[in-house]
């Protein structure tokens, strides 16, 4: 068990909808970031946020959005969701500092299937 | 930008035998972290070993070893005496301190260890 916590663990829903997932980083950790993994692109950073603060953006979609409270937990929306959206979306945090050189421990991640 | 490189997609290897799971890197940045995931069939990604790129010796976790050669740009997984528990998707990445992309990840390598 990693420490960082997501739910839910299995979302089932149509196109166009908009869900929610959500992490809970481990601990003390004050980073927290989002990667989506799919057969086609593996896996793919999409934002990272440090201590509520977006700090890095890579392949994220318009159609994603991100956010970290002040309890340091995230979420992670998407909406007008396709069938490509279909993938396992994971978070991670890593210890109290915010460079990409330190280790991210993942949590079980949240399987999405847009039908 | 950075990249990862895992060539052998698939390796089926007796259980109890020593395991070497490719990895070479690209980067233009001097000041980078390598690491190492084992993901099960259930999915959950799991951190196994990190290597610094200033890091003089090879980095050692239990079962797990890091051959890190740093002119070749290679940064090997050993895993010694093979179990079947072993048996799993292994991912490389590398994370850039100077960077904002999270961490890059390969394609992998599926591991079946067969007793």
């Amino acid at each position: 068990d990693s420490g960082v916590t997501q739910t839910p663990k299995h979302l089932i829903t149509a196109t166009g909808q908009r869900v929610t997932l959500r992490c809970s980083p481990r601990s003390g950790d004050l980073s927290v970031y989002w990667y989506q993994q799919s057969l086609d692109q593996g896996l793919q950073f999409l934002i990272q946020y440090y201590n509520g603060e977006e700090r890095a953006k890579g392949n994220i979609l318009e159609r994603f959005s991100a956010q970290q409270f002040p309890d340091l937990h995230s979420e992670l929306n998407l909406s007008s969701l396709e069938l490509g959206d279909s993938a396992l979306y994971f978070c991670a945090s890593s210890v109290k500092t915010n460079l990409p050189t330190d280790t991210q421990y993942f949590g079980p991640g949240t399987r999405l299937t847009v039908l | 930008a950075q990249k990862i490189t895992q060539t052998q997609p698939g390796m089926f290897v007796q259980e109890k035998e020593a395991v070497t799971l490719d990895c070479t890197y690209d980067t233009s940045d001097p000041s980078y972290g390598l690491f190492w995931y084992k993901q099960p069939s259930s999915g959950e990604m799991i951190f196994l070993i990190y290597q610094g790129s200033y890091d003089q010796q090879n980095a050692t976790e239990g079962r797990y070893s890091l051959n890190f050669q740093k002119a070749r740009k290679s940064a090997n997984l050993v895993i010694s005496a093979s179990q079947l528990g072993d048996s799993a998707m292994y991912f490389c990445a590398m994370g850039l301190e100077g960077g904002a992309d999270g961490l890059t990840f390969g394609k992998g390598t599926h591991l079946i260890i067969q007793p």
